[in-house]
């Protein structure tokens, strides 16, 4: 099955600007999705076909996705932005349709 | 907007099985694509299967064939999760979750369900 490969961790100041990466081969060809998760809560999704923002989701929300590597994007972070981020594709040709990324956890020092 | 919401948290022995629901209002449920998800303890994200109630039959991930059954009942606008010869494994939060017509993702999802296999 296809497999995304995300860093375990990111740490950033409030304000700034977070990336969080999502690598996987040609990931580019296909459509990505960003999920946040807070602690004890169900996934949410945020962002949506690599850079689409479902409705309520802020604008500082936002996404990239090229070559091998797929990033969503938190500016002006505030500490509530604190989760847990999950990648997702389709991979129509595959065993397992519906997969997801290993996770980032995002603090807000 | 569609809300889902499942039934509670359930402990079992290895080697038997469970059963987890999730109940949708607010939506034509049998037309919507309910799916399940499910999360070990500090772990990732794993699809399951899911069904279209319109259509009955499910998909399942070829990981939990033969061990998972996919369900819904449209008279009660429910579906069903049903995982079968429990191991210390299966330990983890099931969620129910939607994926809108003609889209790849899950949006919204249900508030999940502890299943906790121990002896």
């Amino acid at each position: 099955s296809y497999v995304m490969t995300q860093p375990p961790s990111e740490s950033v100041a409030p304000g700034q600007t977070a990336r969080i990466t999502c690598g996987g081969n040609k990931i580019g060809s296909k459509s990505v999705h960003w999920y946040q998760q807070k602690a004890g809560q169900a996934p949410v999704l945020v962002v949506y076909d690599d850079s689409d923002r479902p409705s309520g989701i802020p604008e500082r929300f936002s996404g990239s996705n090229s070559g091998n590597t797929a990033t969503l994007i938190i500016s002006r972070v505030e500490a509530g932005d604190e989760a847990d981020y999950y990648c997702q594709v389709w991979d129509s040709s595959s065993d397992l349709p519906y997969v997801f990324g290993t996770g980032t956890k995002v603090t807000v020092l | 907007q569609v809300q889902l919401v499942q039934s509670g948290a359930e402990v079992k022995k290895p080697g038997s099985s469970v059963k987890v629901s999730c109940q949708a209002s607010g939506g034509t449920f049998s037309s919507l694509d309910l799916n399940w998800v499910r999360q070990a303890p500090g772990q990732g994200l794993e699809w399951m299967g899911g069904v279209i109630p319109i259509f009955g039959a499910a998909n399942y991930a070829q990981k939990f064939q033969g061990r998972v059954t996919i369900t819904a009942d449209e008279s009660t606008s429910t579906a069903y999760m049903a995982l079968s010869s429990l191991r210390s494994e299966d330990t983890a939060v099931y969620y129910c979750a939607i994926r809108p017509t003609s889209v790849n993702w899950f949006d919204p999802w249900g508030q999940g369900t502890l299943v906790t296999v121990s002896s």
